[in-house]
């Protein structure tokens, strides 16, 4: 049973064109939301954590937004350097003593930004 | 300061072969976690440490993986008789301590492939 679903697998967009990316989820208690992003052949760079539905963060062009089931990713005017893989995870109940080491990620959505 | 750093980048082995996989976390991060990631996928948790001891290795495939940490600071992941279905991404990862919405640094990975 999948626990984070991240959709879509793939986006491909222009300079310029804003989009959102979506991350839902299905663990209880969530113990905060974390995105990253990945570039190839590269480990994944952190970029926000989501602590309780309603909070957003940003960074440059990047906005985080958490509800009770999902998450979204927007992001504004897009350059191609934003291109890469985004992931989320969430913190997978089943770790011992309830706290957040063990994360469970989505699949990740590869986001092509053509110039 | 420095981040999570793994060596090697990249390590090519055959068949029934032993490797071993080293990671240096962020100085002063008490947690240390091993990922591995498939083409594709996101990162599939292994282990992870607080400190020298392994407080959850749930995730490791097989009794031909084993890590250690001996000093609580580097940790090495060692694969046993390599197989063809080890080929993946090796990720490192710490974090200050495994508590609730406690971020997850990760490394530049280790390539493996098994020929």
């Amino acid at each position: 049973e999948d626990q984070v679903t991240q959709s879509p697998e793939a986006l491909r967009l222009q300079e310029g064109e804003s989009s959102s990316l979506n991350c839902s989820y299905t663990v209880s208690g969530l113990r905060g939301l974390f995105w990253y992003r990945q570039d190839p052949g590269k480990g994944p760079e952190f970029l926000f954590t989501l602590y309780s539905a309603g909070e957003e963060k940003e960074k440059e062009r990047l906005k985080a937004t958490l509800t009770k089931k999902e998450s979204f990713l927007h992001i504004t005017a897009p350059k191609p350097e934003d291109s890469a893989t985004y992931l989320c995870a969430v913190p997978n109940p089943e770790a011992r003593g309830g706290s957040n080491y063990k994360l469970t990620f989505g699949k990740g959505t590869l986001l092509t930004v053509n110039p | 300061g420095a981040g999570v750093s793994q060596t090697p980048s990249n390590k090519v082995t055959e068949k029934g072969k032993y490797v071993e996989l080293r990671c240096d976390p962020i100085s002063g991060h008490t947690a240390l976690y091993w990922y591995r990631q498939s083409l594709g996928q996101g990162p599939e948790f292994l282990i992870y440490f607080q400190g020298t001891g392994a407080a959850d290795d749930s995730g490791l495939p097989n009794d031909r993986f084993f890590a250690v940490r001996p000093e609580g600071s580097v940790s090495t992941l060692k694969i046993q008789r390599t197989e063809r279905g080890d080929s993946a991404m090796y990720l490192c990862a710490s974090s200050l301590r495994a508590i609730s919405y406690n971020e997850q640094f990760f490394g530049p990975g280790t390539r493996l492939t098994v020929l």
